[in-house]
């Protein structure tokens, strides 16, 4: 079976832009959560997404977005990218959200 | 709000011998789980080893055993036999049994083992 997936790999955008970043879950699994791991430091949470729903939310500004589809893959959006935007972007996908979580390999997110 | 701390930014090995990475959390909660991850080069967050905050015997995993201590709200990491490919960043993680954010990993910032032949 097919991991956790992510688009792209690597991003590079300038500041000011708009990026959208892609995750495909592990087949079955319902919730999908969003992480942003800037170099040196642990992931911290964005968002969390089950059954299309918003789960939760991580102290982020509202320049970051997301959602999730009927297939339960998800899209994470950040606009009026700034250089602090730079990071790794990891995607972590489970059944329900509350059991084992399972990443993908991220996208590395360079903001110019 | 919960935090978790690692105080040890880098540890060093050598191969077949035994480390120990150290972890402390804060939580006022007592419904919750503690992961320890493996992050490679290759990125990919790695689920190495997980203990239910209500099961007092302290989980394993092959060659990856915990020192969970509730009350000093530890949680430390033991690497038996280490391996060259246990090289990697290790990062302690949080996440709630309940309320708004149970699905939500709360991580430290990691330390890296290096592993010397």
């Amino acid at each position: 079976d097919a991991g956790v997936t992510q688009s792209p790999t690597h991003l590079i955008k300038t500041r000011g832009q708009h990026v959208t970043l892609r995750c495909s879950p592990i087949s079955g699994h319902k919730s999908v959560s969003w992480y942003q791991q800037v170099l040196g430091q642990g992931p911290q949470f964005i968002f969390q997404y089950y059954e299309k729903e918003e789960r939760g939310r991580g102290n982020f500004p509202d320049r970051f977005s997301a959602r999730q589809f009927p297939n339960y893959s998800s899209e994470l959006n950040v606009n009026a990218l700034l250089l602090g935007d730079s990071a790794l972007y990891l995607c972590a996908s489970s059944l329900s959200g509350f059991d084992k979580a399972f990443f993908g390999q991220g996208t590395r997110l360079t903001v110019v | 709000a919960q935090t978790v701390t690692q105080s040890q930014p880098e540890m060093s090995v050598q191969e077949a011998e035994t480390v120990t990475l150290s972890c402390t959390y804060d939580t006022s909660e007592s419904d919750y789980y503690l992961f320890w991850y493996k992050q490679p080069p290759s990125r990919q967050m790695i689920l190495v080893i997980r203990q239910e905050a209500y099961k007092q015997q302290n989980a394993t995993e092959n060659r990856f055993s915990v020192n969970f201590q509730k009350a000093a709200k530890s949680f430390s990491l033991k690497i038996s036999d280490s391996q060259l490919g246990d090289a990697a960043m290790y990062f302690c993680a949080y996440r709630n049994n309940y309320g708004g954010s149970q699905g939500n990993l709360i991580f430290g910032k990691g330390t890296k083992l290096s592993v010397k032949p």
